[in-house]
């Protein structure tokens, strides 16, 4: 089927603490997954993607794990601030003749100042 | 360099009416896909076009069309609106799939 799971729905840390939001996938030919922020009112954005040829990417504070046996991605952000609050989605591409992207149901987290 | 565009931002309707909405993608992109995001929820994927045909549909039913036309732009039209048709409307753009998707700020449809 065609199905993006994302945990946590809601999640608080404290400034300066680590964060860490989890996605599973079931189309095994999957092979792109990007994550995007999303801030109340405004249009998604994407922070950090990567490609099943990867297992991990960087960028700054922010980084992307895959596991390609077991079909799931993680989303890790160190030293949060303030300003990292928002909704966070990720997504997996689907191939059905051409590719389209499944979003997961978002994490709204909060960095506690 | 333009990012991803769409007119109008807001549009409120009443039940039954049809809305056209608008999407220039970004400049070089050839790919659009339009999403339909209620709130509290992720983009949910409505269809995609390249080349000026519908490549990709999700689980929408046929009051949902649309039009790509020679620049890359494109239409989103829903037919006899329903008050569950409110919602965000994005549309993405991309240099084909799967690659990197760009979103344009939506618009926002409300329906009476």
């Amino acid at each position: 089927g065609e199905n993006v799971e994302q945990h946590p729905s809601t999640l608080s840390v404290q400034e300066g603490d680590s964060a860490v939001i989890k996605c599973t996938y079931s189309d095994s030919a999957s092979n792109y997954f990007p994550w995007y922020k999303q801030e109340l009112g405004k249009r998604p954005q994407l922070i950090i993607d990567i490609r099943s040829n990867v297992g991990e990417k960087k960028d700054q504070r922010i980084a992307v794990t895959l596991n390609k046996t077991a079909k799931h991605f993680s989303l890790h952000i160190t030293e949060t601030q303030p300003e990292d609050s928002a909704v966070y989605f990720c997504a997996a591409s689907i191939r059905s003749g051409t590719y389209k992207y499944i979003f997961g149901t978002g994490t709204r987290l909060k960095v506690l100042a | 360099d333009a990012g991803v565009t769409q007119s109008p931002t807001h549009l409120i309707k009443t039940r039954g009416q049809q809305v056209t909405l608008r999407c220039s993608p970004k400049s070089g992109h050839d790919t659009v896909s339009w999403y339909q995001q209620a709130l509290g929820q992720g983009p949910q994927f409505i269809f995609q076009y390249y080349e000026e045909e519908e490549r990709q549909r999700g689980n929408f039913p046929d009051r949902f069309s649309g039009h790509q036309f020679p620049n890359y732009s494109s239409e989103l039209n829903v037919n006899a609106l329903l008050l569950g048709d409110s919602a965000l409307y994005l549309c993405a753009s991309s240099l084909g799939l799967p690659e990197t998707q760009y979103f344009g700020p939506g618009t926002r449809l409300l329906v009476l």
